[in-house]
């Protein structure tokens, strides 16, 4: 089984430069999420969907993002990269309601270094 | 606003011991609590999770969490660490009331199990 799958796994972007972030799921959930991973902040989260055509921010949405056109995919755009977008980006897929709320099925993540 | 506090950067145990690690939680009302463990250039796995019932809950891999409503916390246990246990842990929080699976996570612990 795929999971959740995140492309590209390493991206080098110049100040400025727009790019996006792939996430696949082939677990039907509905829900998914990305957050991004920087040292000594835990994980943040910057956007979710509950369903296909529902998006809504989460802490730290500036600067990026998304759209959910199918229940598979929810790309993450960056619209103009800054240096302080370095950092490791996960997205997590999961049923929506109970009983499996909260077990998150997060991907190997995508290492993003703006210079 | 929910949050969770993991005290400890780094707790270091010797193979055989008992570990612990801690976490605290703040949320408005009841909460759903999480335990994610996060492999080296890995994406997070899901441990364990209290959502009602028995304060003792357990999970993946030998390790259990107790609740404590009148302290809010929620730490991890394990009876005996093992070397492969080496891992950074995350704790993570839900207001009941919320909506989605919008998780709050801690800042993370590294555990350091030793021979």
């Amino acid at each position: 089984n795929a999971g959740v799958t995140q492309t590209p796994k390493f991206q080098v972007l110049k100040t400025g430069q727009s790019m996006t972030l792939q996430c696949a799921q082939d677990m039907n959930h509905e829900y998914m999420s990305w957050y991004r991973q920087d040292p000594g902040m835990g994980l943040r989260l910057i956007h979710y969907s509950v369903g296909a055509g529902i998006t809504d921010q989460g802490e730290v949405p500036n600067g990026y993002n998304v759209s959910r056109s199918t229940t598979e995919d929810f790309p993450l755009r960056l619209l103009s990269a800054a240096p302080s977008q370095t950092s490791v980006y996960f997205c997590a897929s999961s049923y929506y309601g109970s009983p499996n709320t909260g077990e998150l099925f997060f991907g190997e993540g995508s290492r993003l270094t703006v210079l | 606003a929910q949050s969770v506090a993991q005290p400890e950067d780094q707790v270091n145990v010797a193979e055989g011991n008992p570990l612990t690690v801690k976490c605290t939680y703040s949320v408005s009302g009841n909460p759903y609590l999480f335990w994610y463990v996060q492999y080296p250039n890995r994406g997070l796995q899901f441990l364990l999770k209290y959502i009602t019932g028995d304060n003792l809950v357990k999970g993946s891999y030998g390790f259990e969490a107790e609740f404590n409503k009148s302290q809010t916390s929620f730490h991890l246990k394990k009876p005996s660490a093992l070397v492969s246990d080496s891992a950074l842990y995350f704790c993570a929080v839900r207001d009941k009331a919320g909506g989605g699976n919008k998780l709050t996570f801690g800042t993370g612990t590294q555990l350091k199990v030793e021979l």
